[in-house]
């Protein structure tokens, strides 16, 4: 399975845009993008996913490059609750399913 | 929906015991799987079912069994508690995601201690 690379922790202030990256140089044509969190003492939850094109929803952006090497999750307005670890996972076409967890990122969010 | 339910939240056990954590989804998914998260740590994947009466082992299964006899219920089964299995369990499940393209549900976890 293709690796993700993560910064292992980043901060920001609250209500300020937040913008988390992730590196996946050896990302294949038929992998998708996911991104999850984990909120304290919680299971980890769904945020967004994408294959080529940038993706919006009611929680987030995601910003992938052209040459899909890399892609950046965009918080637009963090508030204190969004303070949980990031997780960049890319999972393959027929793969059945399985998500490789990384370490993650961890934000804080600061009032 | 409740979505995917996960009990016991909480479960102390001796080395050697055996149990079962039991995980149920409502949203019909063909897709479930089980993890642990130990601490400081990413999650990591022990056994996944992609349909009733299909099972196969993730990352790590040594130590746990699974069954799958119906769509809604994915239990998994310690065997003979030790140690090196106190962890936080999460189940998962999703639609078929034979596409790559899916959202995974994720329970609230059971948190498990072997002394």
């Amino acid at each position: 399975d293709a690796k993700t690379t993560q910064p292992n922790s980043m901060e920001s202030n609250e209500e300020e845009p937040v913008h988390l990256p992730c590196n996946h140089s050896t990302i294949s044509g038929t992998d998708y993008i996911h991104w999850y969190r984990q909120l304290p003492s919680q299971g980890p939850e769904y945020v967004i996913h994408g294959l080529t094109s940038n993706v919006n929803n009611r929680m987030a952006s995601l910003a992938i490059a052209e040459d899909r090497k890399s892609s950046t999750l965009i918080l637009h307005r963090a508030t204190l609750r969004d303070a949980a670890v990031y997780y960049c996972i890319l999972s393959r076409g027929g793969s059945q399913g399985n998500l490789i967890f990384g370490k993650g990122t961890k934000l804080s969010v600061k009032p | 929906n409740a979505g995917v339910t996960q009990t016991p939240k909480f479960q102390v056990l001796k080395t050697g015991q055996s149990m079962t954590l039991q995980c149920a989804q409502d949203m019909n998914h063909e897709y479930m799987s089980w993890y642990r998260q130990d601490p400081g740590m990413g999650l990591r994947l022990i056994h996944y079912s992609v349909g009733a009466g299909i099972t196969d082992q993730g990352e790590v299964p040594n130590g746990y069994n699974v069954s799958r006899s119906t769509t809604e219920d994915f239990p998994l089964r310690l065997l003979s508690a030790a140690p090196s299995q106190t962890s936080v369990y999460f189940c998962a499940s999703s639609y078929s995601p034979q596409s790559g393209s899916y959202e995974q549900y994720f329970g609230p976890g059971t948190r498990l201690t072997v002394t």
